[in-house]
């Protein structure tokens, strides 16, 4: 067990394809966290889902970005018609507690390339 | 609006020497948390410290502390004893109501042999 597992590691995609990006949380994770992260730069957030009620979309970049995360584990994000500025890694977090300040774990993210 | 501000995109340290990581923060939020992250070249966001708001006392973990300065609104990362597998990017964060985490852009760090 676990950690944070998330998949693919890595993902080629040509510009205009769709992609999906599985994260699997901490069992027993409420909390569940998507992050952007350009080459050089600290992660930026996306979405925020508590079980799986997406409360927070506010950072998702357009509408061609959509989480989900149906049974309240396993989340997935997609990104459709994939452009070249979507390139980076995305990472996805988790946290015990509902509202909390206490630490959320990483997993080890998806590198996303477009070519 | 939450902001987080590393101002030293690099930093370099001898071994076995400390070294302080600066960070600062601004939020209207009266009750938060603030992170410090190291991300290693394999990419994975490792948890080293937490301060609440609220906490007295400054947070330590090991060879990390947190010089936790409210009224300055800065949370600098001290590393003691740097050893070569330090190296590393790190990062400043916080989280407050909103419950979205804020990272800072981040420091790389390199301890020199």
């Amino acid at each position: 067990g676990a950690g944070v597992s998330q998949s693919p590691r890595y993902k080629v995609a040509k510009r205009g394809q769709d992609v999906a990006l599985r994260c699997d949380p901490i069992s027993g994770h409420v909390s569940l966290f998507w992050y952007q992260q350009a080459l050089g730069q600290g992660p930026e957030f996306l979405t925020y889902f508590q079980n799986e009620a997406q409360l927070d979309k506010s950072g998702l970049p357009s509408d061609r970005f959509f989480a989900e995360r149906p049974e309240g584990s396993v989340s997935t994000l997609k990104i459709q018609r994939t452009q070249q500025e979507d390139s980076a890694v995305y990472l996805c977090a988790s946290s015990l507690a509902q509202i909390s300040y206490n630490e959320q774990f990483f997993g080890p993210g998806t590198r996303l390339t477009v070519l | 609006a939450q902001k987080i501000t590393q101002t030293q995109p690099g930093m370099f340290v001898q071994e076995k020497e400390a070294v302080t990581l600066d960070c600062t923060y601004d939020t209207s939020d009266p009750s938060y948390g603030l992170f410090w992250y190291k991300q290693p070249s394999s990419g994975e966001m490792i948890f080293l410290i937490y301060q609440g708001s609220y906490d007295q006392q400054n947070a330590t973990e090991g060879r990390y502390s947190l010089n936790f300065q409210k009224a300055r609104k800065s949370a600098n990362l001290v590393i003691s004893a740097s050893q070569l597998g330090d190296s590393a990017m790190y990062f400043c964060a916080m989280r407050a109501i909103s419950n979205d985490m804020r990272f800072g852009a981040g420091t790389r760090l390199t301890v020199k042999p």
